[in-house]
This record gives C-alpha cells, sequence and structure tokens, in this order.
C-alpha cells in the first residue's frame, strides 16, 4: 500500500537549535514528496517538494528536506529554530492512479520554546 | 483571486440538514481536490477533479457525500443527511494539470453538525 508515516506525534526545540522532522513513505515507482505546514485555524501552506535532482531540497522560511531513496524517507530540518516555527507540520506523497492524489502523513506538532 | 478561496468558513448544521460547501479554485487551476481534516488528524483525500470531470471519489465516505465541478471552475461539496461523524473541516486544494505541481490549499469550511 502507498503511505506516508511520521513517527513522532510531537518534536521539541530550543529556540537557536537544529530541527529534525521525520517522514518516511512507501510508494511504487518514483516518489513526489511534500512538506506542508499548518497553523492554527488555517488550511495547509507549502513548504518545499522533492520531484527530481538534488536530494537536498530547500524550501521556504529556511525550511530544507534531504531525500533518501535507501532509506525512503524525506526528514525536514531546519538548521536554527524559531518561536514562530511552532506548528503543526505535514509530510505528503503523490500517489499516481489515472489522474494523481496526494496522501498526507497524521501530522507532527512542533514546539519551539524560547 | 490570489489564492483558493472557500465557503463557508464555518457552518454549524442539525444533523439531518443537508450543508453546500463551495471552493472557488486558483484562476487557471484545472485540477480540483476536496480533503477532510478531523481534529489534530492529517488531511484524508475525498476526491478530485480535472477540469469538470471527476477522476477520482474514492475517498468520498458514503453516498451522503457529493461533489461536483459542472464548468470546470468552481466546486460544490455536498453533504446529504449530516451526522455528527461529518464534523471536520473540509479542505479544498488546486493546481495545474501534471502530478509534479504544487496543490495549494484554501483556509477551510469548518463543519459542526449538533
Amino acid at each position: 500500500a502507498q503511505s506516508v508515516a511520521q513517527p513522532e506525534d510531537q518534536v521539541n526545540v530550543a529556540e537557536g537549535n537544529p530541527l529534525t522532522v521525520k517522514c518516511t513513505y512507501s510508494v511504487s515507482g518514483n516518489p513526489y514528496l511534500f512538506w506542508y505546514v499548518q497553523y492554527p485555524n488555517r488550511g495547509l501552506q507549502f513548504l518545499l517538494k522533492y520531484i527530481t535532482g538534488d536530494n537536498l531540497v530547500k524550501g521556504s522560511y529556511g525550511f530544507e528536506a534531504e531525500f533518501n531513496k535507501s532509506q525512503t524517507s524525506f526528514h525536514l530540518k531546519k538548521p536554527s529554530a524559531l518561536v514562530s516555527d511552532s506548528a503543526l507540520y505535514f509530510c505528503a506523497v503523490r500517489v499516481l492512479t489515472g489522474g494523481f492524489k496526494t496522501i498526507f502523513g497524521a501530522g507532527t506538532r512542533l514546539f519551539v520554546k524560547a | 483571486g490570489a489564492g483558493v478561496s472557500q465557503s463557508p468558513r464555518y457552518k454549524v448544521a442539525k444533523r439531518g440538514q443537508d450543508v453546500a460547501l463551495r471552493c472557488d479554485p486558483i484562476s487557471g487551476h484545472v485540477s480540483l481536490f476536496w480533503y477532510q481534516q478531523a481534529l489534530g488528524q492529517g488531511p484524508e483525500f475525498l476526491t478530485y477533479f480535472q477540469n469538470e470531470a471527476q477522476l477520482d471519489k474514492s475517498g468520498l465516505p458514503s453516498d451522503r457525500f457529493f461533489a461536483e465541478r459542472p464548468e470546470g471552475s468552481v466546486s460544490t461539496l455536498k453533504i446529504q443527511r449530516t451526522q455528527q461523524e461529518d464534523s471536520a473541516v473540509y479542505l479544498c486544494a488546486s493546481s495545474y494539470r501534471g502530478s509534479g505541481n504544487t496543490i495549494y490549499f484554501g483556509e477551510g469550511s469548518w463543519l459542526t453538525v449538533v
């Protein structure tokens, strides 16, 4: 089955420290991978995506993600966390089914403490 | 408009009432998606349109759910005889044609069934 997993419900990090939010996937064929962020009472905002090319993808607000084919992972990273990064983060994978749809993980809540 | 627009933002319905949720996608986006998001969970795929054609409706939870996009632009998600388990945020998203394109989300319609 094609799926995406976020093994951590919550990640806590101190402001200024690096952060990592983990994501693993299971798809047939080449994966199209995405990260979105959701602030309270808001829709999802696109952060970055991997389609092809360099394994390290840079996105909005200083975030980046590393595609690792052998480990089927696409972890989200940021070198120095900000309190304003506190939000709910979703990893997603594009599934090609005649048309296409995007399957989302359950989400990881990031808390950045001052 | 500049982004995906959804209305109403908030809807309280009595159990058994029919509701209609509207989505106005980004201009020029031929692909349109509906998702259901329960509190604290990831979005769950409901259905997908390319122009006016509904290519995938595998995620619609029951025959009480119906979506249409008659002119290939605005879409309506209709829920008949609402039940308490239908309470959720309904997210609409749109993108250009092509599986590698990013989907952009609206702010969502919050449905509460009482």
